[in-house]
Order: C-alpha cells, then sequence, then structure tokens
C-alpha cells in the first residue's frame, strides 16, 4: 500500500524557535499534500493544501505566515512552524493523494507531536 | 459548523459480534465518504470508502453503507476482534470542499474478548 512517512516524530522547542515537519511518500508520487492538526480529543482540522510546485492553498483562519509550505518536490512536502508558542503545541499530520483524481484516497503519515516549552 | 458528526463518542462491543459506527453528515454536496481507524499517536489508517453512485461497499469484514436521503452512512465491522480496538474517524468531500476531507469527531470502539 501507498506508505507515507514524517519526520520527526515528535519535536520539543523553545518559544520563539521556528521548527520544520517533513512529510514524504515513499513509495508513490503525490502531486497533492495536505497538512492537519490535531487537538486532544478532538478532530483532525484540514490547515492546507499544497500542490507540487504551487503555493499552498490555506483554510479559513490558518495563518500563512506561521506555518510555512512547501511542496518542492513530488515525494516531499514540509511545514514549518514559525516563531512557534505554547498554543501551537498539536499533533500535526501530512497525508498524500496518490494521483490527481480528487476521489483518490488520502493516505496519512504518522503524525508529529509538537509541544513548544 | 460540524459538517460531519458522528454522535457515538464511544462504542464497546464483544469480540465476535458486530461492531456498528454511525455517521451523520449535512452537507448535501458530499459525494465521496471515507473510513480511518486511528491507534493514539499514530496517522489515521484508510480503511475503506464509497462514492455516492452506491449505496453499500464492502471489504472483506468491513462494510460501508451509505443511505444518502438520511445523509446517513454507517461502518460495519464482523466479526469485530480486540485489534480493531481504535477511534474510527468518518471523512466526506465534495462540493466547495472538492478533494479535501472533512472529519467527523471520532468513535473509540473498545472490543472486548
Amino acid at each position: 500500500g501507498a506508505v507515507v512517512s514524517q519526520h520527526p516524530s515528535w519535536v520539543i522547542c523553545k518559544s520563539g524557535t521556528s521548527v520544520k515537519i517533513e512529510c514524504r511518500s515513499l513509495d508513490f508520487q503525490a502531486t497533492t499534500m495536505f497538512w492537519y492538526r490535531q487537538f486532544p480529543k478532538q478532530s483532525l482540522m484540514l490547515m492546507a493544501t499544497s500542490n507540487e510546485g504551487s503555493k499552498a492553498t490555506y483554510e479559513q483562519g490558518v495563518e500563512k505566515d506561521k506555518f510555512l509550505i512547501n511542496h518542492a518536490s513530488l515525494t516531499l512536502s514540509t511545514l514549518t512552524v514559525t516563531s512557534a508558542h505554547p498554543e501551537d503545541s498539536s499533533f500535526y499530520i501530512c497525508s498524500a493523494r496518490t494521483s490527481g483524481s480528487v476521489l483518490d484516497t488520502q493516505y496519512f503519515g504518522p503524525g508529529t507531536r509538537l509541544t513548544v516549552l | 459548523d460540524q459538517q460531519v458528526k458522528q454522535n457515538s463518542p464511544s462504542l464497546s462491543v464483544q469480540e465476535g459480534r458486530i461492531s456498528i459506527l454511525n455517521c451523520d453528515y449535512t452537507n448535501s454536496m458530499f459525494d465521496y465518504f471515507l473510513w480511518y481507524k486511528k491507534y493514539p499517536a499514530e496517522g489515521p489508517t484508510f480503511l475503506i470508502s464509497i462514492s455516492s453512485i452506491k449505496d453499500k461497499n464492502e471489504d472483506g469484514r468491513f462494510t460501508v453503507f451509505l443511505n444518502k436521503s438520511a445523509k446517513h452512512l454507517s461502518l460495519h465491522i464482523v466479526p469485530s476482534q480486540p485489534g480493531d480496538s481504535a477511534v474510527y474517524f468518518c471523512a466526506a468531500s465534495g462540493g466547495t470542499s472538492y478533494g479535501k476531507l472533512t472529519f467527523g469527531q471520532g468513535t473509540i470502539l473498545t472490543v472486548h474478548p
């Protein structure tokens, strides 16, 4: 099956620093990747849609200057949380769609636990 | 505005019996639905999907039923196994959110041996 990896799996950082999270599709090319965040005992909330070679599309209420997304290749997307603060602490999950069809299934990475002190 | 709702936060079932997880949606433009299984501190794992042109899709022990008039879908797991214990999310796509998934809140399934 389609495998998506994320790195790191967990990270602790000081307030004010920036953190980069990588999302890779290991055995397929992903024209579209998605970034979600999940707060404890809540659902996954879509943050942004990332298309290879173009700017990401952010959901309403998500600060694009704070959550920088880069999708430079068909197998890699990165999310950078800039000037992180404790309220940014969350579980960040990426997903990748296997082809250009919007009906194709999204396959998720294992997630990254971010804790900002 | 919660467009996809899973009204049961938890479900407890005996091993070997049927597990039925329910999901309701409000957006009539949704036309593609998926079920994911998730363990704590892990990403969701795809289980099964159904498009709006069907009312049933089956894959092994998992069957998803779609009732478009009621805007309701359900996931049946038969027979349930202890390894099925996890959080189950339903998700929907379509309309203005075409290609993007809107998730329900999740239902914690516990299958007792």
